[in-house]
């Protein structure tokens, strides 16, 4: 099994431009996350899907969209880039989301707006 | 606001145990505590976890003090793959936060 698949690896963006930032997983995972990890710095939480069709927002989710057509995909779009948006994005899966269960990470996409 | 303070980098040597500090005063009696490993350029990585007891697993073992305002990661024999930076979590009740600290970056000397 792949796991959890983010792509691009790396991204250099203008300010105002628009990217999507793609994370999918084949693991039939039902909660799907993502965050953000500013340099020396723990994940903080910027959106999360409890399934196809069902999203919220997390603890930072300015300037970003999600959507969740499928189980298996779960994009995040950043619209009108900002330097404060510089960062290193992280998908995550898990099964039922209960808080003793453990999450999958993706390799993360690094994302530089200047 | 509930948070976690770890050591912000510890050394030990190749084939020694190693225990990895937590402090988590803030607790409530329904937050489990997890432990995630991060490698350079790479996401992060379940370790473990646990709300009351102790818990062993094939990676770690995880100590938790009685009243949980603190936690030790224990590696039992620790190897240069497992140099890393070691986070300690806070899952909490609400929302599916997790709250991060900094991380305790660990270096492993041949």
């Amino acid at each position: 099994n792949a796991g959890v698949t983010q792509t691009p690896k790396f991204r250099i963006l203008k300010i105002g431009q628009s990217m999507t930032l793609q994370c999918a997983q084949d693991m039939n995972h039902n909660y799907m996350y993502w965050y953000r990890q500013d340099p020396g710095m723990g994940l903080k939480l910027i959106y999360y899907s409890v399934g196809a069709g069902i999203t919220d927002k997390g603890e930072v989710p300015n300037g970003y969209n999600v959507s969740r057509s499928t189980t298996e995909d779960f994009p995040l779009r950043l619209e009108l880039a900002a330097p404060s948006q510089t960062s290193v994005y992280f998908c995550a899966s898990s099964y039922t989301g209960a808080r003793y269960e453990k999450l999958f990470f993706g390799s993360g996409t690094q994302l530089s707006v200047l | 606001d509930a948070k976690t303070t770890q050591p912000n980098s510890m050394e030990s040597n190749e084939e020694e145990p190693v225990h990895l500090p937590c402090n988590h005063s803030t607790i409530s009696g329904t937050d489990y505590i997890h432990w995630y490993r991060q490698l350079p350029s790479q996401g992060p990585e379940y370790v473990i976890h646990g709300l009351t007891s102790n818990v062993n697993n094939r990676m770690a073992s995880l100590a938790i003090a009685e009243d949980r305002k603190s936690s030790t990661l224990i590696l039992h024999r620790a190897t240069l793959r497992d140099a890393a930076v070691y986070y300690c979590i806070l899952n909490l009740d609400s929302n599916y936060q997790l709250i991060w600290g900094a991380g305790t970056k660990l270096i492993i000397k041949p």
